[in-house]
């Protein structure tokens, strides 16, 4: 069976510091993977998503990046942090196709002081 | 384009009564739903899905959901709530316009009173 790790579980980071959070994907090739974020009573944001090996796409513009050097490793970046990157960050992974689901990591909780 | 609205941010219900969360979508093609819950700084988990076969769709936890294309609607029910039921629900479309992303209800946060 399939499952997702996302590491840490929560993160407490100065302003200014990077950040790198890792998504690894078990029992399944070629999985579509996504990164979102989840600021505090609101829904879910996409930040990147990813087809393949190194084919990376940014849905929103920000102080965030994201690779993906391996088919089921996917990596969230930053250079410096800021105050509005806290938030609770989620990795996913789903399989190509108009009626399939996206299944969840357990979240890294960010908070950048 | 498609786009999901949750037409409350807050539900409470007692615990041993029923629960509605509301869900409208909109689409230019036939829809592919979901139903996430989310527990306090938990992961999604998906709770059940349409996908064009029968409307009423039965998920688990005793969750179900009907689809009502003449009413663009995918409500979620349950018919007793239990103390656990106490989570953020998100409703979700599938967009069938381009890379078949995922589109996300801004949640529904379930309140369970004893």
């Amino acid at each position: 069976s399939q499952t997702i790790h996302q590491w840490p579980a929560t993160l407490v980071q100065p302003v200014g510091s990077p950040l790198s959070l890792e998504c690894t994907v078990e029992g399944t090739s070629n999985p579509n993977l996504y990164w979102y974020r989840q600021a505090a009573g609101r829904g879910l944001q996409l930040l990147f998503y990813s087809v393949g090996i190194g084919q990376i796409s940014s849905e929103v513009p920000q102080n965030l990046s994201a690779s993906r050097p391996q088919d089921r490793q996917f990596i969230l970046s930053s250079k410096k942090l800021l105050l509005s990157d806290s938030g609770f960050y989620l990795c996913a992974w789903g399989s190509t196709g108009w009626n399939t689901e996206a299944f969840f990591g357990q979240g890294t909780r960010l908070t950048v002081v | 384009a498609q786009s999901v609205t949750q037409l409350d941010s807050h539900v409470s219900v007692s615990e041993g009564t029923p629960v509605l969360l509301r869900c409208n979508y909109s689409s230019s093609y036939s829809p592919s739903l979901f139903w996430y819950v989310q527990h306090p700084n938990k992961g999604l988990q998906l709770l059940l899905k349409y996908t064009s076969a029968a409307t009423l769709v039965k998920g688990i936890n005793g969750f179900e959901a009907e689809f009502k294309k003449s009413e663009t609607s995918f409500h979620l029910t349950k018919p007793s709530a239990h103390m656990s039921d106490a989570a953020e629900y998100f409703c979700v479309v599938r967009n069938m316009d381009s890379n078949y992303q995922l589109i996300w209800g801004a949640g529904t946060k379930l309140i369970i009173k004893p």
